[in-house]
């Protein structure tokens, strides 16, 4: 998977409690991405960032937060999960545009 | 929403034969992706066709883009049993270097033995 790894693989979780999720890559790309996918839907784009502590909205970003302090990390947060947000959650990586994007493994998220 | 609409949502075929799966999109585009998803796994990325291109071929794939009627096709010739996988198109914009990528609800193709 390129470099890229997701942590943590799988989670449950109850309604209201904050999650975090991370990507990690080792390939030093400057871009990043969060996606979720679900049945019937596809892959949507929540947030992507274009450098360290450089990030942007993307298409689902309500209820989302992300952070980026370093190159490698890029961290997906749920301030309040809903059950709306279970969903598999794919972190990406790129290279200048246009470009090819890398998937990680995915998490599968689960809110109870 | 979705941008990439994928035509048909399901295809089984068997062995040898030849898969043509659509994409359908609706804004300017910079480019058009197509990836590839086994079952629980992620995305692999196939192939990138650039707005002012027509065709573009790897392998055993070969893609077309019509910008004119805002179409893509994806076709895999000589299938094999390890091709089985759900395939999505996705359209891309640029912002800041980064690609915004909108995709499809993708094909699920199976190739039967």
């Amino acid at each position: 998977d390129a470099g890229i790894t997701q942590s943590p693989r799988h989670k449950v979780t109850e309604t209201g409690t904050p999650v975090t999720l991370r990507c990690h890559q080792t390939e030093n790309h400057r871009y990043m991405y969060w996606y979720r996918q679900d049945p019937g839907h596809g892959l949507r784009l929540i947030h992507y960032s274009y450098g360290v502590k450089d990030t942007d909205k993307g298409e689902v970003s309500d209820g989302y937060s992300v952070s980026r302090s370093k190159t490698e990390d890029f961290l997906l947060t749920l301030e309040s999960a809903t059950s709306s947000q279970t969903s598999v959650y794919f972190c990406a990586i790129s290279s200048l545009a246009p470009n090819e994007q890398f998937f990680g493994p995915g998490t599968r998220l689960t809110v109870l | 929403s979705q941008q990439g609409e994928e035509d048909p949502q399901a295809l089984s075929i068997q062995e040898g034969e030849n898969a043509t799966m659509n994409c359908s999109y609706k804004t300017s585009i910079n480019n058009l992706q197509w990836y590839r998803q086994n079952s629980g796994r992620g995305l692999v990325h196939l192939i990138l066709i650039r707005s002012n291109e027509r065709e573009k071929h790897s392998g055993r794939l070969r893609v077309t883009l019509d910008t004119s009627k805002k179409s893509s096709s994806l076709l895999i010739t000589a299938s094999r049993a390890a091709d089985t996988a759900s395939y999505f198109c996705a359209t891309a914009s640029q912002v800041e270097g980064a690609q915004k990528l909108v995709f499809g609800q993708g094909t699920r193709l199976t190739i039967n033995p």
